[in-house]
């Protein structure tokens, strides 16, 4: 596809359950980046990869968190032992380039909404 | 500490008239990219506009213009000739290099911009 392409949409699940989310970027982009969306925290960053360099977890609030981008290209977030507070809708957005160049354009999918009841 | 101010939750603009979107900003690097997306409610982010701290003129994208004030640290967003499909939640954001960064964007609390017709 011609954007950065997230799936599930939507997630409901348990507390506690594991869940993973999808992210497809846009070909060719060699930086990817998540991003967590919540009402009282706003945009948040999370974890970055570019190309085969250690990804950035700065920004992972727990050791819950994970993320994996295999062959360059698709990544999956996984969230394990959800709790109420993980429920927020997950950006992903990948650039062509990252670092050196402040005009990088960061291109976002729809999101994930995850719900934890 | 990088930091991004957005002071107006909530606007309303007429159909057809100009609007302006506050933003300022706050970073010690002298290198620094401004952005500001979109969000209509199917949830994407969709890139509008970019301003590099080193352009000598202001951006413009079509209807979308950024009067950059570096002085006042601030990069305010007009849309000219409003139009309904320009209701959304609008977002500034700034990626710099600060702290050895790789350039995630850091974003504001956003505006909600409501277009009357």
């Amino acid at each position: 596809g011609a954007g950065v392409s997230q799936s599930p949409s939507n997630k409901v699940t348990e507390k506690g359950k594991d869940v993973e989310l999808r992210c497809d970027p846009i070909s060719g982009h060699t930086a990817l980046y998540w991003y967590r969306q919540s009402l009282g925290q706003g945009l948040e960053f999370l974890i970055y990869f570019q190309g085969n360099s250690a990804p950035d977890k700065s920004g992972l609030p727990s050791d819950r968190f994970s993320a994996e981008r295999t062959g360059g290209s698709v990544s999956t977030l996984t969230i394990q032992r959800t709790q109420q507070e993980d429920s927020a809708v997950y950006l992903c957005a990948s650039s062509l380039l990252a670092g050196g160049l402040a005009k990088n354009i960061q291109y976002f999918g729809a999101g994930t909404r995850l719900s934890v009841l | 500490a990088q930091k991004i101010t957005q002071t107006q939750p909530g606007m309303f603009v007429q159909e057809k008239e100009a609007v302006t979107l506050d933003c300022t900003y706050d970073t010690s690097d002298p290198s620094y990219g401004l952005f500001w997306y979109k969000q209509p409610s199917s949830g994407e982010m969709i890139f509008l506009i970019y301003q590099g701290s080193y352009d000598q003129q202001n951006a413009t994208e079509g209807r979308y213009s950024l009067n950059f004030q570096k002085a006042r640290k601030s990069a305010n967003l007009v849309i000219s000739a409003s139009q309904l499909g320009d209701s959304a939640m609008y977002f500034c954001a700034m990626r710099d290099f600060y702290g050895g960064s790789q350039g995630n964007l850091i974003f504001g609390k956003g505006t909600k911009l409501s277009v009357k017709p």
